[in-house]
């Protein structure tokens, strides 16, 4: 049974470039979360879909956006890149219906130059 | 706003040793979650705690909390070297379910 599936594992993207990263929530699940983490600090919220519409929301600009398809897997699109959003961006999926586990996904490395 | 304060941030001891990871937050949450983090890797799933009072328990790893205080703790008992690695708790707010995280307690155990 595969876990969450992140893609890319690694990006090199320049400052003011856009960028989408991707996400495959465990089978099963329904719900995705995305989490930004820099260096040395603990996951940050950015939002969380359910049926393809955003339920919940952290205080993220609105750089950040994203998406969330009928087959539950999910977009992270970030605009005008600027250094600082150099991280580990974390995707974790659940399932509404029952229980409360979070699976994260190995992440992607995004490093803006 | 949820604040989430772990301490310590650092922690370094030996094998054999016994301690006590904790974890403050500041407003009502029904659950409380411990993950442990190595070095380049994503976050792994240690407990869930639901309820005051809950207290689980996983090898060397026991997880605690207590509601009313607003407090949880991770207790080591008799630490070997492949514990070393960062801990994180995180806490949803109350009707929420995106997750607020403690800063992590990078935990190093030396023989």
């Amino acid at each position: 049974d595969a876990g969450v599936t992140q893609s890319p594992t690694h990006l090199i993207k320049t400052r003011g470039q856009q960028v989408t990263l991707r996400c495959s929530p465990k089978s099963g699940h329904d719900t995705v979360s995305w989490y930004q983490q820099a260096l040395g600090q603990g996951p940050q919220f950015i939002f969380q879909y359910y049926e393809e519409e955003e339920r919940q929301r952290g205080n993220f600009p609105d750089r950040f956006s994203g998406h969330q398809f009928p087959n539950y897997s999910s977009e992270l699109n970030v605009n005008a890149l600027l250094l600082g959003d150099s991280a580990l961006y974390l995707c974790a999926s659940s399932w509404t219906g029952g229980g409360y586990g979070y699976t994260f996904g190995s992440g992607t490395r995004l490093t803006v130059v | 706003e949820l604040k989430v304060e772990q301490n310590p941030l650092f922690l370094s001891m030996q094998e054999g040793k016994n301690y006590t990871i904790y974890c403050n937050y500041s407003t009502t949450s029904d659950r409380l979650y411990w993950y442990r983090q190595d070095p380049g890797k994503s976050l792994e799933s240690l407990f869930v705690l639901l309820s005051n009072g809950a207290v689980k328990q996983e090898g060397r790893l026991m997880a605690s909390l207590d509601t009313k205080a607003r407090l949880s703790t991770l207790h080591i008992t008799a630490a070997v070297h492949d514990l070393s690695a960062t801990y994180f708790c995180a806490v949803p707010p109350g009707g929420a379910d995106g997750l607020t995280f403690g800063k992590g307690t990078h935990l190093i155990i030396q023989p």
